[in-house]
């Protein structure tokens, strides 16, 4: 099956720091999810982006299929940031995503 | 619009017993998908199922078991239960080539 590699595994970043995870995978896919999981287990959909560059507040992705690589980018972190932020790729166009093992980020004061 | 609706949020279970976990898909969304997550493994793919039918299916025992209603609301089941299924439960919905959405979990204790 499809693999999907994030990096770094863990960041550990002063408020308002910027930062750059990374998503890698290795086959083409049609679907790609950046999430992230608070503290209570809760999974909150930040980009749906197959391609393409999007921006959302302080958040942004940019995925670049052809290079089966996507970029999430956090400007001027806060601790509400806190948690650990999922790529998730598909191959088709429904519900079966394979995540990958996730950047655990701690923004401190 | 309500959201996806997981219930219950806790069950602590025993050895050997089984469990029914409920999901209630967002209004309107025909799809819906289990993921187990525990520390070692992280999120994995369980089912999916679309109108009443199952569309994929992961890499499980054949006890973990689901079935999605007419109303599009979905249950899963594990049967003879391993102290290894203990986990945190997630059920999404979605339309095709929309977001998933998750629910809050079911945190499953096997003792």
């Amino acid at each position: 099956g499809i693999q999907v590699e994030q990096s770094p595994p863990d960041l550990i970043l002063q408020e308002g720091a910027n930062s750059t995870l990374r998503c890698n995978f290795s086959d083409s896919v049609n679907n790609l999810q950046w999430f992230h999981q608070n503290p209570w287990g809760q999974l909150i959909n930040l980009f749906y982006i197959p391609s393409g560059t999007k921006q959302n507040g302080r958040l942004s992705a940019t995925t670049v299929a052809t290079e089966r690589y996507s970029l999430l980018y956090i400007s001027s972190s806060q601790t509400t940031d806190s948690g650990v932020y999922f790529c998730a790729v598909s191959t088709d166009s429904w519900g079966k995503f394979q995540f990958g093992a996730g950047t655990q980020v701690v923004v401190t004061p | 619009k309500a959201g996806v609706t997981q219930t219950p949020r806790y069950l602590i279970k025993t050895r050997g017993q089984q469990v029914t976990l409920s999901c209630s898909p967002i209004s309107g969304h025909r799809s819906v998908s289990w993921y187990q997550q525990t520390p070692g493994q992280g999120l994995q793919f369980l089912f999916e199922y679309f109108s009443e039918t199952q569309r994929n299916k992961g890499n499980f025992p054949g006890r973990f078991s689901g079935r999605q209603f007419s109303n599009s609301r979905s249950e899963m089941n594990v049967s003879t239960l391993e102290l290894g299924d203990s986990a945190l439960y997630l059920c999404a919905s979605s339309q095709s080539g929309t977001p998933l959405h998750f629910g809050n979990g079911t945190r499953l204790t096997v003792t």
